[in-house]
């Protein structure tokens, strides 16, 4: 089993729609959780964090976590076609460790 | 401020070639990371720096990679030998280094390794 693991997709979805984007990862002494955003041939661009269970929002971006399940969610309401891009999870084991990538999820969002 | 800088944005080599990729964290910045990211994957951690030591190196994939960060501020990724293999995206990262859950990374444009 993968450390972090996503759905490569692509995942396809209408201009104004919400997007959901998922990520499980295997180490329970993962402590903070990180979605990052990486448009094709650019680097990542941190979008937000979380490290407690529940939700999280930050305008049209919500992240969720659920440590006993494992489980970390992006929604993404009222996608634009400028959110088409790559949607990469990382977990961090908290401190100065370092960060842990998924393959991160292709979204495409359709005008 | 100015973000994280890496130079150069490219690098074509030849196999066999030494190479060696510079990263100029945000300033104040005592954390830097190195990353690899090949096509279609996402990043895979290299090494760790807090100040001029190497915290973790555990991702540096055989002793052909070797990174040096001397005054504690910009580091050189070098690599020896390179294979056809190495060729990917090598990102670096920096954080503030306070530690904690909220130590949040922040990337450089990165350097494109084409080994020939």
């Amino acid at each position: 089993q993968k450390e972090v693991e996503q759905n490569s997709g692509p995942l396809s979805v209408p201009e104004g729609a919400i997007a959901s984007l998922n990520c499980t990862y295997s180490d329970r002494g993962s402590q903070s959780f990180f979605w990052y955003r990486q448009y094709s041939g650019k680097s990542p661009e941190l979008i937000m964090f979380i490290y407690s269970n529940g939700d999280k929002e930050d305008g049209r971006f919500t992240a969720q976590l659920n440590k006993a399940s494992q489980y970390v969610s992006l929604l993404i309401r009222d996608s634009q076609p400028s959110d088409s891009a790559t949607y990469l999870c990382a977990v961090n084991k908290g401190g100065y460790s370092t960060l842990t990538f998924g393959k991160g999820t292709m979204l495409l969002v359709s005008p | 401020g100015a973000g994280v800088s890496q130079t150069p944005s490219n690098k074509v080599t030849e196999k066999g070639k030494y190479v060696e990729l510079r990263c100029d964290p945000i300033s104040g910045h005592t954390a830097l990371y190195w990353y690899r990211q090949s096509l279609g994957q996402g990043p895979e951690f290299l090494i760790y720096f807090q100040g001029t030591g190497a915290a973790d190196d555990s991702g540096l994939p055989n002793d052909r990679f070797f990174a040096v960060r001397p005054e504690g501020s910009v580091s050189t990724l070098k690599i020896q030998r390179t294979e056809r293999g190495d060729s990917a995206v090598y990102l670096c990262a920096s954080s503030p280094g306070h530690g904690g859950q909220l130590e949040t990374q922040y990337f450089g444009p990165g350097t494109r390794l084409l080994v020939l």
